[in-house]
């Protein structure tokens, strides 16, 4: 079966623009989540999102943004870009919220943001 | 807030050695904890998955041990290849929450 879908895989955008980044879970997944990788930070979580409603929210300005579709496909937002959004997006899809204990997150390949 | 260490940082190790990479983290109130390999560049590939209620988790040449209690997890992994050759991280998750991420262990197997 398809696993997490991630588009587009690179993105290059001016500091001060917009950009919408879109994760398709597998089928059947109904929650969503959201990570930003860089060099220094490392994995941080975003948020996360199960039947179209934020469940979870990490330690991110308010320019960082999510919605969740019916049919659980997801888009985060980033407004007013800047050169410290450069960053790797990871969208990870599980079955349920909560989580069941014996059930984890599978990732995607990934949304490479370049801002100039 | 959950702090998560993986030690060591980086490892080179000849084809063939069998290594342990280790993590600890602070809140032992975890739901499971998950272990991924990451290419560069790339996405997160999960490995192995073990529930809080159990002590290890075997996949092929990979064995994962979870010591709640005291906090820590180590990979093991038998017969290395230079396949193998990536950045392991290990996620403990507190709950019906989001994962924590260590910093990672970046593997290099030398053929």
């Amino acid at each position: 079966k398809a696993g997490v879908t991630q588009t587009p895989r690179y993105l290059i955008k001016t500091r001060g623009q917009q950009v919408t980044l879109s994760c398709s879970p597998i089928s059947g997944h109904r929650s969503v989540s959201w990570y930003q990788q860089t060099p220094g930070q490392g994995l941080q979580f975003l948020f996360e999102y199960f039947s179209e409603t934020q469940r979870n929210k990490g330690n991110f300005p308010g320019r960082f943004s999510g919605r969740q579709f019916s049919n659980s496909r997801s888009e985060m937002n980033v407004s007013t870009l800047e050169l410290g959004d450069s960053a790797l997006y990871l969208c990870a899809s599980s079955l349920f919220f909560p989580h069941p204990a014996n059930y984890g997150y599978t990732f995607g390949s990934g949304t490479r943001l370049t801002v100039v | 807030k959950q702090e998560v260490t993986q030690i060591p940082a980086a490892l080179s190790v000849p084809e063939g050695e069998n290594l342990v990479l280790n993590c600890s983290f602070t809140d032992s109130a975890i739901y499971n904890l998950q272990w991924f390999r990451q290419d560069p560049g790339k996405g997160l590939t999960s490995l192995l998955l073990i529930q809080s209620s159990q002590r290890e988790q075997t996949s092929g040449r990979l064995n994962a041990s979870l010591d709640k209690s005291s906090g820590r997890s180590t990979l093991y992994i038998a017969a290395s290849q230079p396949g193998d050759s990536a950045t392991y991280l290990c996620a403990p998750a507190p709950g019906a929450n989001n994962l924590f991420f260590g910093t990672g262990t970046r593997l290099t197997v030398i053929p």
